[in-house]
């Protein structure tokens, strides 16, 4: 069953704490891609990567870290620094056999809380 | 970087009414322009994309046209239904040529909101 998938569906944290959000693909897509959305803000572009341990920030990547070990998995830990983390997190993929052109396709999201 | 605007922000229609809903782009170096639709709680789904070597594009009740000129495109749904009800989101990339290419940086717009009435 190939597809993406995010984990966990609901999370809740303290303030101060980190917390890692978990993004896996098995599309073999090169791209994946990390979003935030806010109520009326549509999608926001946090971090993305093309390739196997290279990354670029997006337009809000501050209070945010990911990593790219593996090209099935993007991690994005949300950090202490991150004033605002509650919202919907979105990741996506795209390219490889199964893509192309750019098409990017949605996990089911992951929704923070803090608390 | 690109600006994609998209309007409206909401939107009302009766059931087997049609619904239009329209976006615009300012970099003309874009060529990808997807449409997503979004169920409440749920991650965008992709419905009908179109490049820019075409004009229009159409899939069952659903089509989109592209004007390069105007740099404007748009969504059309026919005989809605309330299952239609959801956020749409257009939005526009640069992405390379040949299979596999996987550049293409996504835009998107603010979404609409489209509600139907049964």
């Amino acid at each position: 069953d190939g597809g993406i998938t995010q984990s966990p569906k609901y999370l809740f944290r303290k303030e101060g704490q980190n917390v890692t959000l978990s993004c896996e693909q098995n599309l073999n897509h090169d791209a994946m891609y990390w979003y935030r959305q806010d109520p009326g803000q549509g999608l926001r572009l946090i971090y993305y990567s093309q390739i196997v341990n290279d990354f670029q920030k997006g337009d809000i990547a501050e209070g945010y870290s990911v990593s790219r070990e593996k090209k099935e998995s993007f991690p994005l830990t949300v950090t202490s620094a991150q004033k605002n983390p509650t919202a919907f997190y979105l990741c996506a993929s795209s390219g490889g056999t199964s893509g192309g052109f750019g098409t990017q396709y949605f996990g089911p999201g992951t929704r923070l809380t803090v608390l | 970087g690109e600006n994609v605007e998209q309007h409206p922000s909401t939107l009302s229609v009766q059931e087997g009414d049609s619904a239009v809903i329209k976006c615009t782009y300012s970099d003309s170096a874009s060529n990808y322009f997807p449409w997503y639709k979004q169920e409440l709680g749920k991650g965008p789904q992709l419905i009908i994309d179109i490049r820019s070597n075409v004009g229009e594009k159409k899939d069952q009740r659903i089509a989109v046209t592209l004007n390069k000129t105007a740099k404007h495109f748009s969504l059309h749904i026919t005989e809605t239904q309330p299952e239609d009800s959801a956020v749409y989101f257009c939005a526009a990339s640069i992405v390379g040529s040949g299979r596999g290419s996987t550049l293409g940086r996504l835009y998107f717009g603010r979404g609409t909101q489209l509600t139907v009435w049964p």
